[in-house]
C-alpha cells in the first residue's frame, strides 16, 4: 500500500520554464490537495479537488494550475516558474471533503527555481 | 476558519510525558480538532482528532476541554523520534457549498526531545 506518491522528489528549474508535479494515491480517496511549504513556515494550500471533476483555489493559487486527471491522480503545473516558487510541495488526500477523516500526505517534491 | 494558538516551541526529556497545548476560543460546533506532526524533511503525518470526547490511539491521546476552547495532545513517553513540529488544526466537517473541510495549517509547536 503506497499511499500518496509524488514525482519527482527533486527538481531544479530555470526561471520561465514550465513543469508538472505529479501526485497519485491508491487509497480510493475522493479529495486531493496541493500545499507548499517555504523554509521555516507552515503549509499553505494552493489548490484542492473535493471530488473527481472539481478543483478550487486555496490560499496561494497564483502562478499554478491543476488537473484532476482521474480519481487517483492530481497534478500541479507551473507554467512559467519564478524564484518565488522555490519551495517544497506536498500532495495530500482524504476519504472525502467535509469528512471526519485525516489527511494522508506524500513525501514532497523539493523544487528550486534559479 | 477558526484559529488556533500554540506555543512556538517546547522541550521534553526522553521517556517523560509531553503535554502540547492548543487554544481555540472561537471553535464552532462542527469543528473537529485535528493534530498532525511533521518530522524533519518529511510530509505531515496525521496523529489524532476528536470532537468533544477525549480520544486515544497508538500514537497519542487528545484531551479536550469541556467548553472545547482548548485541547491538549499528550505523548505518554516521548522518544527522540517524536521531535517534530506539531500542528493543531480545526477542521469544519460540515459539508456545504464553499466548505470542503480543508486543513489550514498554522505555525505549530516545535518539540525538542532531550536524551
Amino acid at each position: 500500500n503506497a499511499g500518496v506518491t509524488q514525482t519527482p522528489k527533486f527538481q531544479v528549474l530555470k526561471t520561465g520554464q514550465s513543469m508538472t508535479l505529479q501526485c497519485a494515491q491508491d487509497m480510493n480517496h475522493n479529495s486531493m490537495y496541493w500545499y507548499r511549504q517555504d523554509p521555516g513556515m507552515g503549509l499553505r494550500l494552493i489548490y484542492y479537488s473535493a471530488s473527481e471533476g472539481t478543483t478550487d483555489k486555496g490560499e496561494v493559487p497564483n502562478g499554478y494550475n491543476v488537473s484532476r486527471l482521474n480519481k487517483r491522480e492530481f497534478s500541479l503545473r507551473l507554467e512559467s516558474a519564478a524564484p518565488s516558487q522555490t519551495s517544497v510541495y506536498f500532495c495530500a488526500s482524504s476519504v472525502r471533503a467535509g469528512a471526519n477523516y485525516g489527511y494522508t500526505f506524500g513525501s514532497g517534491t523539493r523544487l528550486t527555481v534559479v | 476558519d477558526a484559529k488556533t494558538t500554540q506555543p512556538n516551541s517546547m522541550e521534553s526529556n526522553e521517556e517523560e510525558p509531553v503535554h502540547l497545548p492548543c487554544n481555540h476560543s472561537t471553535i464552532s460546533g462542527t469543528d473537529y480538532i485535528h493534530w498532525y506532526r511533521q518530522l524533519p524533511s518529511q510530509g505531515p503525518e496525521y496523529v489524532i482528532h476528536g470532537l468533544t470526547s477525549n480520544v486515544n490511539n497508538r500514537m497519542a491521546s487528545l484531551a479536550i476541554a469541556e467548553d472545547r476552547k482548548s485541547s491538549t495532545l499528550i505523548l505518554h513517553r516521548a522518544t527522540l523520534r517524536d521531535a517534530a513540529v506539531y500542528y493543531c488544526i480545526l477542521r469544519d466537517v460540515a459539508f456545504y457549498s464553499g466548505n470542503t473541510g480543508k486543513l489550514i495549517f498554522g505555525q505549530g509547536t516545535t518539540l525538542q526531545v532531550k536524551p
